[in-house]
Parts: C-alpha cells; sequence; structure tokens
C-alpha cells in the first residue's frame, strides 16, 4: 500500500547536538516530497521541499533533507538543534503525477533538552 | 499579508450537537484546503475547493459533513451531528492553485472535542 513513514514517533536531543528525522515512502515513481513543522498552536509551517534535481535540499531555519531514490527516503536533518526547535515534524509527499494532494505521515515528537 | 486564518480555535460540544468551523484563505489563493488531524496522526484531506467548486471531496463523510465556499473566498465546514470521534484538530489550507509544486499554507486549526 502506498505510504508515508515516519520510524520514530519521538526523539529526544540535547541543545546543540545534531539531529536527524527519518521519512520513506512507498510510491511507486519519485513523488514529490516536503517537511513541514508545527509547533504547539500554530500552523504546519514548510521547512523545506524536494521537486528533481540536486538531492541535498536547504531549508528554512537551518534544515536540510537528503533525497535517496534507492532507499525511497528523504530524511531531515539539522547539524546543531536550538530549544526553539521543539515542535512535531511530518514528511509528506504529493504522489507522482496527482494535483496538489499531500500524504502526510504520521510525525515526529522532537524534545530539546537544554 | 495575513496568513490563513480560522475560527473559532477551540470548540467544546456535547455530542449530537452541531459545529461549524470558518476559513478565510490568503487572498488571492485560489485553491483551498480542509483537513483532518486525529491525535498523533498527520493530516488527512477531507475537501478540496478550485474556487467555489469541490473537485475533491472523496475523503468527506457526507453522512454528517458538509462544506461550502459559495463566493469562491472564504469558507465553512460543518458537521452535523456530531459524534464523539469527532474529536480532532481541523485544518485549513490554501494554495494559489492546485499544481503539484505549489505550497500549501495552513492556518492554525481548529481544534474540536466532542462531550
Amino acid at each position: 500500500a502506498q505510504s508515508v513513514t515516519q520510524p520514530d514517533i519521538h526523539i529526544t536531543v540535547s541543545e546543540g547536538a545534531s539531529l536527524e528525522l527519518r521519512c520513506n515512502y512507498s510510491y511507486g515513481a519519485t513523488p514529490y516530497l516536503f517537511w513541514y513543522v508545527q509547533s504547539p498552536g500554530q500552523g504546519l509551517q514548510l521547512l523545506l521541499k524536494y521537486f528533481s534535481g540536486d538531492t541535498l535540499v536547504q531549508g528554512i531555519k537551518g534544515f536540510e533533507a537528503e533525497f535517496k531514490r534507492s532507499q525511497s527516503s528523504f530524511n531531515l536533518r539539522k547539524p546543531s538543534v536550538h530549544w526553539s526547535d521543539a515542535a512535531e515534524y511530518f514528511c509528506a509527499v504529493v504522489p507522482d503525477g496527482g494535483y496538489n494532494k499531500l500524504i502526510f505521515g504520521a510525525g515526529t515528537r522532537l524534545a530539546v533538552h537544554p | 499579508e495575513a496568513g490563513v486564518v480560522q475560527s473559532p480555535r477551540y470548540k467544546i460540544i456535547e455530542k449530537k450537537q452541531p459545529v461549524a468551523f470558518w476559513c478565510n484563505p490568503i487572498s488571492g489563493h485560489n485553491t483551498l484546503y480542509w483537513y483532518l488531524q486525529n491525535l498523533g496522526q498527520g493530516p488527512e484531506l477531507l475537501i478540496r475547493y478550485e474556487n467555489e467548486e469541490a473537485v475533491d471531496d472523496s475523503q468527506l463523510p457526507k453522512d454528517r459533513f458538509s462544506a461550502e465556499r459559495l463566493k469562491g473566498v472564504d469558507s465553512t465546514l460543518k458537521i452535523q451531528p456530531a459524534e464523539l470521534g469527532d474529536s480532532a484538530v481541523y485544518l485549513c489550507a490554501s494554495s494559489s492553485d492546485s499544481s503539484s509544486t505549489d505550497t500549501q499554507y495552513f492556518g492554525p486549526g481548529t481544534r474540536l472535542t466532542v462531550l
């Protein structure tokens, strides 16, 4: 079945540590790929997106993500986490050939320790 | 520029009562989306509008849910009657059009609690 999987429900890191959030998808062709962040009481905010080209994508707030076709993955990374990064992170895809219909993963909740 | 506006932010009702949510998209955005976000899950699309036309309502439970976007700008999502399982966050989003590369901008959502 077509799906977006975020294997980690909760992740806790120390402030200043590096971060990697995992995302795998199971769509036949290369979908369009997105990462959104949702802070408490806030709407989802787009961090970055990948459509084609360079497989390493830079986003806002110091985040980047790497598309790996062989692994059907689109993992989100940040070299040094700040306390304000504590939030929920959602990976999403628009299946190839579809209109702008976002399919979301279940999310990963990030906690940051001082 | 104002973002997507939703109201109310919170709503508590008893089961079997009706409830309505309102959304005003970003000015000039033709496409409007309503999503349902259950606790611990990602948002799921309920309905998508292109201007005033509902072009994808396949995931909308039509026995109790309805939506409208009469003038192609703001939109209302209604539930009548509400059930306990409807407790969730209802998100509205908009984009300038519905191309696959167009960014969707989300509102803060309405958190519904059905008692």
